[in-house]
């Protein structure tokens, strides 16, 4: 089965801190991504990969960056969080290739709270 | 890609067959039609896909209509741990898998 695990389940950080959010997946996966997820909103992509050292801004960039050195490792950073950036965050990884019938794996999620 | 208009909330019966419908007016020729449910406190999960035939896994079967303009998600019996939210989602085309989830439908199964 694949696995997408996320570092931790609940996070709680203070304004200005940088926070790092690490996303491994098993599988091998060329592709990974990022969203939040907020009450009313759905699910938002921030940032995805394709390939190692390759990402692509997503709907709702602002704030963040990733970072992507490994194949297996996605990393979402807040470099000076703040109370706005408050929400669940996902990670999720795709079947290798590019088509449209791509299925997307997700991780467990991380409840970051900003304070 | 196109958007998708799914019913806010749904209930049911358990092991009784639930159908979640979806409408896609505006879907192209090249889009694939996904589900993906999100139980409670948990990541979403892919369900089922389909692009003109009716599709049958062993989680759902996906039924589409003849002019692709809506489908449903039927699930044949169920049970409560299919509470969840269920999206709708088209892909069609955009490179690197990427998908744009809508506000799905919440499903409630009652006992």
């Amino acid at each position: 089965d694949v696995k997408v695990t996320q570092s931790s389940r609940y996070l709680v950080k203070r304004t200005g801190e940088k926070v790092f959010l690490e996303c491994v997946q098993d599988m091998d996966h060329e592709n990974m991504f990022w969203y939040r997820q907020d009450p009313g909103l759905g699910l938002r992509l921030i940032y995805f990969s394709y390939d190692v050292k390759m990402k692509e801004k997503g709907d709702i960039p602002e704030g963040y960056s990733v970072s992507r050195e490994k194949k297996e490792r996605f990393s979402l950073i807040l470099e000076s969080a703040s109370t706005n950036q408050t929400s669940m965050y996902l990670c999720a990884s795709s079947t290798p290739g590019r088509g449209v019938t791509d299925t997307q794996y997700f991780g467990p999620g991380t409840r970051l709270t900003v304070l | 890609d196109a958007k998708t208009t799914q019913p806010n909330s749904m209930e049911s019966n358990e092991e009784e067959p639930v159908h979640l419908p979806c409408n896609h007016s505006t879907i192209s020729g090249t889009d694939y039609i996904h589900w993906y449910r999100q139980l409670p406190s948990q990541g979403p999960e892919y369900v089922i896909h389909g692009l003109t035939s009716n599709v049958n896994n062993r989680m759902a079967s996906l039924a589409i209509a003849e002019d692709r303009k809506s489908s449903t998600l039927i699930l044949h019996r169920a049970t409560l741990r299919d509470a969840a939210v269920y999206y709708c989602i088209l892909h069609g085309g955009t490179s690197y898998g990427k998908l744009t989830f809508g506000q799905g439908t919440i499903l409630t199964v009652h006992p």
